[in-house]
């Protein structure tokens, strides 16, 4: 199984900032995924981080927005830009190898807007 | 459009069995995950079926039912650690993973 780690673990930001939240793998994975958790819900797909090219983002969410970052097969990062307090949320990392059937989750990012 | 039903939550007591429901509606189906999740933690992996039946791993079972689009998850011998959400997840034709709202289990003594 591969072991994510996110950076960093939460954080308190002010309105019309901006964070990027880092994730990396211990092995190389296929697909690599951002999601958001509002408190009390399911996780939302931001976007799929491709390597090599352009992240593929969800309906609703758009690259000026949350721009990705993935360089390599192990690492990705997401950008919230001109944050406002409605992007308070969990933001989590997600990857799985060659199989479907292996999924993994990172220890998630806790945001929090003022 | 794509659905996933779960209930909001149940309540069961220590040392008994719970069965978590989850029924589909997705545009072809490719798998189904079950996960657990513990308050202000990410969610970890549970188990996967793609196939009809009953998977056993220790105290949880998964079963799949994909002409009925049913699964549901099965907890024995339950524990006060066992309080989470549990979060059902399919994943459809295009490869996109469908979550469910996610169940949350109350265990009381």
């Amino acid at each position: 199984s591969a072991v994510i780690s996110q950076k960093p673990s939460r954080d308190i930001c002010q309105r019309g900032t901006s964070l990027t939240i880092q994730c990396q793998v211990d092995s190389q994975v296929t697909m690599m995924f951002w999601y958001r958790q509002q408190p009390g819900q399911s996780l939302t797909l931001i976007a799929t981080a491709n390597q090599g090219s352009e992240a593929t983002y969800e309906s609703g969410f758009v690259i000026d927005k949350f721009p990705i970052s993935r360089p390599n097969l192990t690492f990705s990062t997401l950008t919230v830009s001109n944050m406002s307090p409605e992007d308070s949320s969990i933001y989590l990392c997600s990857a799985h190898g060659t199989e479907w059937n292996e999924q993994f989750f990172g220890p998630g990012t806790r945001l929090t807007v003022l | 459009g794509q659905n996933i039903d779960q209930p909001t939550e149940m309540t069961a007591t220590e040392g008994a069995i719970v069965q978590i429901n989850c029924t589909y509606q997705t545009s072809g189906f490719n798998g189904l995950f079950w996960y657990q999740q513990h308050a202000g933690e990410a969610p970890t992996f549970l188990s996967y079926n793609v196939l009809d039946g009953l998977e056993e791993k220790g105290r949880f079972s998964s079963f799949l039912s994909r002409s009925k689009g049913y699964s549901y998850l099965l907890l024995k011998e339950l524990q006060m650690k066992d309080s989470a959400s549990y979060l059902c997840a399919v994943i459809d034709s295009n490869y996109q993973l469908i979550w469910g709202a996610g169940t949350k289990l109350i265990i009381k003594p």
